[in-house]
């Protein structure tokens, strides 16, 4: 069974950055195929993808948040932390992590997709 | 920057067909999925790859994907779907993008 948990303090000032980790169990990271990814989701609002590392660390980041964002993962931890910097209420939000389906699917397209979910961590960014 | 709408909610009578909508240019060259998501609760995939279903998840569950339009479709709808429901794609530039999401409301 695969079980993901995130982590990490649930309030932080403007400005500071935030570490958060995902720890996870019923895989490993050390082998081919397997990535982990963070997702957030504002109070009230939609779902917005954040990072991806895969079993090889190769990252991948959001275009929009790269320059704050750095995903690392320790495999002997079952691990896999996100730090963001220069935090602010906008990133108010609950974080979670899951893991990431990728490959080919039909007709040969990129697949990428999430299963399971974290249950999903709710971070507060006030002074 | 690769856009997914989606219509923002849909009622429908238990025992009825739900049809979920999401748009986006050419989506139909792209590989779409769909999550369920619960008041409270962290997202579930219900549909994967356009059609495919993950074990556990009901027949009625079912997902088509053509032209700027992909589909869920909730068959023999009960008072357990009400949710949000998100589509996702895969794209080159944006790695992954979300939908808006659609609230379904069983009336």
């Amino acid at each position: 069974q695969v079980t993901l948990r995130e982590s990490g303090p649930a309030l932080v000032k403007p400005t500071q950055t935030l570490t958060l980790t995902c720890t996870f169990s019923g895989f490993s990271l050390s082998t081919s195929g397997m990535c982990v990814s963070w997702i957030r989701q504002p109070p009230g609002k939609a779902l917005e993808w954040l990072a991806r590392i895969d079993w090889d660390d190769d990252k991948k980041y959001s275009t929009s948040l790269k320059t704050r964002l750095t995903i690392s993962k320790d495999t002997s931890k079952n691990q896999v932390v996100l730090r963001m910097t220069n935090m602010d209420p906008v990133d108010t939000a609950t974080y979670y992590c899951a893991r990431t389906h990728y490959g080919s699917g039909k007709k040969n397209r990129r697949l990428n997709w999430f299963d399971p979910w974290g249950q999903g961590t709710l971070v507060t960014v006030s002074s | 920057s690769y856009v997914v709408t989606q219509t923002p909610s849909v009622s429908v009578a238990p025992g009825q067909t739900a049809r979920l909508s999401c748009g986006g240019i050419n989506i139909e060259s792209k590989s779409v999925h769909w999550y369920q998501q619960k008041p409270g609760q962290a997202p579930v995939v219900v549909v994967y790859d356009d059609s495919d279903r993950p074990s556990g998840i009901p027949e009625r569950f079912s997902g088509s994907n053509s032209g700027n339009t992909a589909t869920l479709t909730i068959s023999r709808v009960e008072a357990g779907d009400e949710a949000d429901y998100y589509c996702q794609v895969w794209d080159p530039i944006e790695y992954n993008v979300f939908g808006t999401g659609t609230k379904v409301t069983v009336v």
